[in-house]
């Protein structure tokens, strides 16, 4: 099974920051992969798919790099919506897997 | 689009659940459908998959064999049903959509959930 692991756990950061958030998977995943943000209370919602593929309906301030073992997800300039946890996940082998989050809190 | 999840409540260990996710906006029998738990305060963890003839499916190690997922296309309807319940199953449990017609990979939208706890 691949695991996938997320870092930092979590990150303070204020409104305009450039936020960055790391994804790597125990193996590779070629552009596999995709984010999620998901705020308290709610359920996850994609932003990143195809690991750059921007979700219709996402800000462009968002983006996705990445492949193989080791990718990234990009806030340019972070909103006051933003602040919320991001999880990364792997579609390349079953079982499908998430990384452990990233919670994006107000510094 | 729009996924309503119903079904969760309070079982004993050992005890059986059945969920359901009504789905509705979209031509469902054109798109595989997902299971996804989250235990309350702790991340996603995905559980099992069906693609749109309900002919594939796929499970997370810790469910198989316990947890049954099942579609009725003329219901525009997806269910989990759920045996031999542990404690580490309680868990909100989210139906997901495909993002694309026949496609098996990346979960949007998802229901707002249904939250499953086991206990004595």
């Amino acid at each position: 099974d691949i695991q996938m692991t997320q870092s930092p756990s979590s990150v303070s950061a204020s409104v305009g920051d450039r936020v960055t958030i790391t994804c790597r998977a125990s193996q590779g995943i070629s552009t596999w992969l995709a984010w999620y943000q998901q705020k308290p209370g709610k359920a996850p919602n994609l932003l990143i798919y195809g690991a750059s593929s921007l979700q219709s309906g996402v800000p462009s301030r968002f983006s996705g790099s990445g492949s193989g073992t080791d990718f990234t997800l990009t806030i340019s300039s972070l909103q006051p919506e933003d602040f919320a946890t991001y999880y990364c996940q792997q579609a390349n082998s079953f079982p499908f897997s998430f990384g452990p989050g990233t919670k994006v809190d107000i510094k | 689009v729009q996924l309503v999840e119903s079904g969760g409540g309070v079982v004993q260990p050992g005890g059986s659940l059945r969920l359901s996710c009504a789905a509705s906006g979209f031509k469902f029998d054109d798109y595989a459908m997902h299971w996804v738990r989250q235990a309350p305060g702790k991340g996603l963890e995905w559980v099992s998959l069906i693609n749109g003839d309900g002919g594939t499916t796929y499970y997370a190690d810790s469910v198989k064999g316990r947890f049954t997922i099942s579609r009725d296309n003329s219901k525009n309807s997806l269910y989990l049903q759920m045996n031999s319940l542990r404690i580490e199953d309680i868990a909100f449990y989210y139906c997901a959509k495909s993002l694309a017609p026949r496609r098996l990979d990346w979960f949007d939208p998802w229901g707002r959930g249904t939250l499953v706890t086991v206990s004595s």
